[in-house]
């Protein structure tokens, strides 16, 4: 049982470049989510899911895209990098985003110049 | 955008010592509060998860109250270790409970020897 699987640790990318973080789980969670932590700033959400084939946007989704085609992958798209975009990124998972605490990722350290 | 707040930011503490801390959040259209712990190097980590008004959690040493009527929760931490040493977070769900987490920029203890 893997758990939440984050992919990659760190990256670093240029201006204009695009790329696509993973993020996987093998708990059969139906909730997931995107958040960047960002220093003075916490935990901020860019999108979530409550199932397969629904997302919307969370407190800070400019910039970013986000599918949702399984259970199990919730991958996050950054269009177009800009240094803004400098940040820890962690995805979470879980069963039903009430009764039961989010499982989170070890996070991908993005960093752009 | 919902505010929860957590105070203090920052809390030294002695060995030995209890302590507690809050988290602030809208009375309104409440749905459910966690709280979670987040290591230096690691992951957020769930530790509570509450959602009804008057809930008591204990964990160990650490235990959680919740009054959603005037929106807040406290986290107490009986006798403290090193190894309590931490961010503590709690986080907001609204509505129906169809949405990722808002977070508080979290209160870090610092247990000292």
């Amino acid at each position: 049982n893997a758990g939440v699987t984050q992919t990659p640790k760190f990256q670093v990318l240029k201006t204009g470049q695009s790329m696509t973080l993973q993020c996987a789980q093998d708990m059969n969670h139906e909730y997931m989510s995107w958040y960047r932590q960002d220093p003075g700033m916490g935990l901020r959400l860019i999108h979530y899911s409550v199932g397969a084939g629904i997302t919307d946007q969370g407190e800070v989704p400019n910039g970013y895209n986000v599918s949702r085609s399984t259970t199990e992958d919730f991958p996050l798209r950054l269009l177009s990098a800009a240094p803004s975009q400098t940040s820890v990124y962690f995805c979470a998972s879980s069963r039903d985003g009430q009764g039961y605490g989010y499982t989170f990722g070890s996070g991908t350290r993005l960093t752009v110049v | 955008i919902l505010n929860v707040e957590q105070s203090p930011q920052s809390l030294h503490v002695q060995e030995g010592d209890s302590t507690n801390f809050t988290c602030s959040f809208p009375s309104s259209n409440f749905y459910a509060l966690h709280w979670y712990r987040w290591e230096t190097a690691k992951s957020p980590e769930a530790l509570f998860v509450m959602t009804l008004n008057g809930d008591e959690k204990k964990k160990g040493r650490i235990s959680a109250t919740l009054n959603t009527k005037e929106g807040y929760s406290y986290l107490y931490i009986k006798g403290s270790q090193p190894e309590d040493s931490a961010t503590y977070l709690c986080a907001f769900i609204f509505g129906g409970g169809a949405d990722g987490l808002t977070f508080g920029k979290g209160t870090h203890l610092i247990i000292q020897p």
